[in-house]
Protein backbone atom coordinates (compact mmCIF):
# COMPACT_ATOMS: atom_id res chain seq x y z
CA UNK A 1 0.00 0.00 0.00
CA UNK A 2 1.03 3.50 -0.96
CA UNK A 3 3.08 5.37 2.44
CA UNK A 4 2.78 9.22 1.80
CA UNK A 5 5.05 11.19 4.45
CA UNK A 6 5.05 15.13 4.46
CA UNK A 7 8.48 16.85 6.01
CA UNK A 8 8.10 19.00 8.46
CA UNK A 9 5.02 18.96 9.89
CA UNK A 10 4.78 22.42 10.86
CA UNK A 11 6.66 25.15 9.90
CA UNK A 12 6.76 28.74 11.20
CA UNK A 13 8.62 31.14 9.42
CA UNK A 14 8.98 35.20 8.56
CA UNK A 15 7.52 37.24 5.65
CA UNK A 16 10.08 37.03 2.52
CA UNK A 17 11.65 33.40 3.25
CA UNK A 18 11.62 30.94 0.59
CA UNK A 19 10.77 27.57 1.67
CA UNK A 20 10.52 23.91 0.86
CA UNK A 21 7.96 21.64 1.79
CA UNK A 22 9.00 17.80 1.75
CA UNK A 23 7.21 14.34 0.32
CA UNK A 24 7.89 11.24 0.32
CA UNK A 25 6.51 8.31 -1.19
CA UNK A 26 6.69 4.67 -1.29
CA UNK A 27 5.79 3.25 -4.12
CA UNK A 28 7.19 4.52 -7.53
CA UNK A 29 4.16 3.54 -9.64
CA UNK A 30 1.93 7.00 -9.59
CA UNK A 31 -0.40 8.39 -12.50
CA UNK A 32 -0.16 12.15 -10.63
CA UNK A 33 0.64 13.54 -7.90
CA UNK A 34 -1.33 16.80 -6.98
CA UNK A 35 -0.54 19.42 -4.17
CA UNK A 36 -3.12 21.10 -2.42
CA UNK A 37 -3.80 23.63 0.26
CA UNK A 38 -6.54 24.07 3.20
CA UNK A 39 -7.05 26.83 5.01
CA UNK A 40 -9.00 26.19 8.89
CA UNK A 41 -12.42 24.53 8.09
CA UNK A 42 -12.37 25.15 4.56
CA UNK A 43 -12.07 22.89 1.14
CA UNK A 44 -8.80 22.05 -0.95
CA UNK A 45 -7.98 24.18 -3.20
CA UNK A 46 -5.57 22.58 -6.06
CA UNK A 47 -2.13 24.43 -6.52
CA UNK A 48 -0.21 22.24 -9.03
CA UNK A 49 -0.62 19.08 -10.60
CA UNK A 50 2.70 16.98 -12.05
CA UNK A 51 2.01 14.01 -14.27
CA UNK A 52 4.18 10.80 -13.62
CA UNK A 53 6.29 11.73 -16.87
CA UNK A 54 7.15 14.98 -15.69
CA UNK A 55 9.61 16.57 -13.58
CA UNK A 56 8.24 19.87 -12.61
CA UNK A 57 5.35 22.65 -12.64
CA UNK A 58 5.25 26.43 -11.88
CA UNK A 59 2.35 28.55 -11.10
CA UNK A 60 3.36 32.01 -10.04
CA UNK A 61 5.44 31.90 -6.58
CA UNK A 62 5.18 27.91 -7.06
CA UNK A 63 6.86 25.33 -8.36
CA UNK A 64 6.49 21.65 -7.54
CA UNK A 65 8.94 19.02 -8.64
CA UNK A 66 8.71 14.85 -9.04
CA UNK A 67 11.22 12.33 -8.96
CA UNK A 68 9.81 8.92 -8.93
CA UNK A 69 13.27 6.74 -8.35
CA UNK A 70 13.77 8.62 -5.09
CA UNK A 71 10.22 8.64 -4.26
CA UNK A 72 10.02 12.31 -3.44
CA UNK A 73 8.42 15.28 -4.78
CA UNK A 74 9.41 18.81 -3.23
CA UNK A 75 6.98 22.10 -3.37
CA UNK A 76 9.08 25.34 -3.41
CA UNK A 77 7.30 28.52 -2.37
CA UNK A 78 9.30 32.04 -3.25
CA UNK A 79 8.55 34.87 -0.94
CA UNK A 80 6.17 33.86 1.40
CA UNK A 81 3.19 36.21 2.37
CA UNK A 82 0.81 35.95 5.18
CA UNK A 83 -1.90 34.95 3.08
CA UNK A 84 0.59 31.84 2.27
CA UNK A 85 -0.43 30.28 6.00
CA UNK A 86 -2.43 27.24 5.32
CA UNK A 87 -1.86 23.51 5.42
CA UNK A 88 -0.45 21.67 2.97
CA UNK A 89 -0.80 18.44 1.29
CA UNK A 90 0.47 16.13 -1.23
CA UNK A 91 -1.82 13.51 -2.67
CA UNK A 92 -0.18 11.10 -5.17
CA UNK A 93 -3.03 9.11 -7.48
CA UNK A 94 -2.14 5.19 -8.02
CA UNK A 95 -2.37 3.27 -11.75
CA UNK A 96 -4.53 0.20 -12.25
CA UNK A 97 -6.86 -0.99 -9.58
CA UNK A 98 -5.73 2.09 -7.70
CA UNK A 99 -6.54 4.71 -9.90
CA UNK A 100 -9.75 6.30 -8.34
CA UNK A 101 -7.66 6.52 -5.16
CA UNK A 102 -5.75 9.31 -3.82
CA UNK A 103 -3.24 8.64 -0.98
CA UNK A 104 -2.49 12.15 1.11
CA UNK A 105 -0.10 12.70 3.46
CA UNK A 106 -0.95 14.75 6.68
CA UNK A 107 -0.04 17.90 5.93
CA UNK A 108 2.30 20.34 6.70
CA UNK A 109 0.90 23.00 8.79
CA UNK A 110 2.70 26.44 7.61
CA UNK A 111 2.78 29.90 9.27
CA UNK A 112 3.92 33.01 7.68
CA UNK A 113 4.46 35.91 9.98
CA UNK A 114 4.36 39.49 9.42
CA UNK B 1 -14.93 30.28 -5.42
CA UNK B 2 -15.37 26.54 -5.32
CA UNK B 3 -17.15 25.36 -8.22
CA UNK B 4 -17.99 22.10 -6.22
CA UNK B 5 -21.30 23.66 -4.10
CA UNK B 6 -21.78 21.54 -1.02
CA UNK B 7 -24.96 22.15 1.05
CA UNK B 8 -25.63 22.37 4.57
CA UNK B 9 -22.03 24.31 5.20
CA UNK B 10 -23.03 23.17 9.07
CA UNK B 11 -25.44 20.20 10.38
CA UNK B 12 -26.16 18.93 13.45
CA UNK B 13 -28.22 16.27 14.08
CA UNK B 14 -28.94 13.44 16.67
CA UNK B 15 -27.97 9.47 16.33
CA UNK B 16 -31.77 8.73 15.62
CA UNK B 17 -32.04 11.36 12.97
CA UNK B 18 -31.64 11.32 9.50
CA UNK B 19 -30.26 13.14 7.11
CA UNK B 20 -28.71 13.87 3.59
CA UNK B 21 -25.43 16.11 2.48
CA UNK B 22 -25.72 17.25 -0.77
CA UNK B 23 -23.08 18.09 -3.45
CA UNK B 24 -23.43 19.84 -6.97
CA UNK B 25 -21.08 20.27 -9.64
CA UNK B 26 -21.55 21.63 -13.28
CA UNK B 27 -18.19 21.32 -14.83
CA UNK B 28 -18.92 18.47 -16.76
CA UNK B 29 -17.10 16.07 -14.50
CA UNK B 30 -18.07 12.50 -14.85
CA UNK B 31 -16.27 11.35 -11.26
CA UNK B 32 -17.34 12.57 -8.07
CA UNK B 33 -15.86 11.76 -4.38
CA UNK B 34 -16.36 11.67 -0.74
CA UNK B 35 -14.05 12.04 1.46
CA UNK B 36 -14.28 12.54 5.98
CA UNK B 37 -11.74 14.45 7.31
CA UNK B 38 -11.15 14.45 10.95
CA UNK B 39 -9.20 17.27 12.46
CA UNK B 40 -5.59 17.24 12.19
CA UNK B 41 -6.12 14.61 9.67
CA UNK B 42 -5.66 14.28 5.81
CA UNK B 43 -9.08 13.28 4.16
CA UNK B 44 -9.94 9.82 3.97
CA UNK B 45 -11.73 8.26 1.19
CA UNK B 46 -14.88 6.93 1.18
CA UNK B 47 -16.78 6.17 -1.78
CA UNK B 48 -16.18 7.19 -5.67
CA UNK B 49 -18.55 7.29 -8.55
CA UNK B 50 -17.66 6.76 -12.36
CA UNK B 51 -20.47 7.70 -14.59
CA UNK B 52 -23.00 7.73 -11.97
CA UNK B 53 -22.17 4.09 -10.99
CA UNK B 54 -19.78 3.34 -7.45
CA UNK B 55 -16.65 2.71 -8.60
CA UNK B 56 -14.87 2.05 -5.08
CA UNK B 57 -16.20 1.89 -1.54
CA UNK B 58 -13.39 1.77 1.37
CA UNK B 59 -15.78 -0.92 3.45
CA UNK B 60 -17.78 2.55 4.91
CA UNK B 61 -20.34 1.63 7.35
CA UNK B 62 -24.26 1.10 6.25
CA UNK B 63 -25.23 3.98 8.00
CA UNK B 64 -23.85 5.81 5.26
CA UNK B 65 -25.61 5.79 2.21
CA UNK B 66 -24.60 7.43 -0.93
CA UNK B 67 -26.32 8.26 -4.10
CA UNK B 68 -25.39 9.47 -7.53
CA UNK B 69 -28.76 10.49 -9.15
CA UNK B 70 -26.66 12.33 -12.20
CA UNK B 71 -23.92 13.34 -13.51
CA UNK B 72 -24.14 16.39 -11.58
CA UNK B 73 -25.40 15.46 -8.12
CA UNK B 74 -23.78 13.59 -5.59
CA UNK B 75 -25.99 12.55 -2.10
CA UNK B 76 -24.67 11.39 1.12
CA UNK B 77 -27.55 9.88 3.05
CA UNK B 78 -26.97 9.58 7.23
CA UNK B 79 -28.89 7.43 9.17
CA UNK B 80 -28.40 6.41 12.70
CA UNK B 81 -25.15 8.25 13.39
CA UNK B 82 -22.44 7.91 16.44
CA UNK B 83 -21.02 10.37 17.82
CA UNK B 84 -17.16 9.74 16.54
CA UNK B 85 -18.63 10.29 12.95
CA UNK B 86 -18.34 14.28 13.53
CA UNK B 87 -16.35 15.48 10.77
CA UNK B 88 -15.88 17.46 8.26
CA UNK B 89 -16.95 15.97 4.70
CA UNK B 90 -15.74 16.82 1.44
CA UNK B 91 -17.20 16.34 -1.86
CA UNK B 92 -14.76 16.08 -5.00
CA UNK B 93 -15.28 15.97 -8.56
CA UNK B 94 -12.99 15.69 -11.50
CA UNK B 95 -13.48 15.23 -15.64
CA UNK B 96 -12.39 11.36 -15.20
CA UNK B 97 -11.26 9.31 -12.43
CA UNK B 98 -7.41 10.18 -13.03
CA UNK B 99 -8.02 13.87 -13.88
CA UNK B 100 -7.23 16.37 -11.35
CA UNK B 101 -9.46 17.05 -8.22
CA UNK B 102 -12.00 20.04 -7.33
CA UNK B 103 -13.40 19.85 -3.82
CA UNK B 104 -15.84 21.39 -2.41
CA UNK B 105 -15.71 23.70 1.05
CA UNK B 106 -17.04 20.95 3.23
CA UNK B 107 -20.28 19.82 5.20
CA UNK B 108 -19.36 19.96 9.08
CA UNK B 109 -20.99 17.46 10.70
CA UNK B 110 -21.82 17.28 14.54
CA UNK B 111 -23.38 14.20 15.69
CA UNK B 112 -24.69 14.57 19.36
Amino acid sequence: KQEVTQIPAALSVPEGENLVLNCSFTDSAIYNLQWFRQDPGKGLTSLLLIQSSQREQTSGRLNASLDKSSGRSTLYIAASQPGDSATYLCALRGRGSTLGRLYFGRGTQLTVWP
Amino acid sequence: DTEVTQTPKHLVMGMTNKKSLKCEQHMGHRAMYWYKQKAKKPPELMFVYSYEKLSINESVPSRFSPECPNSSLLNLHLHALQPEDSALYLCASSLLLYEPLHFGNGTRLTVT
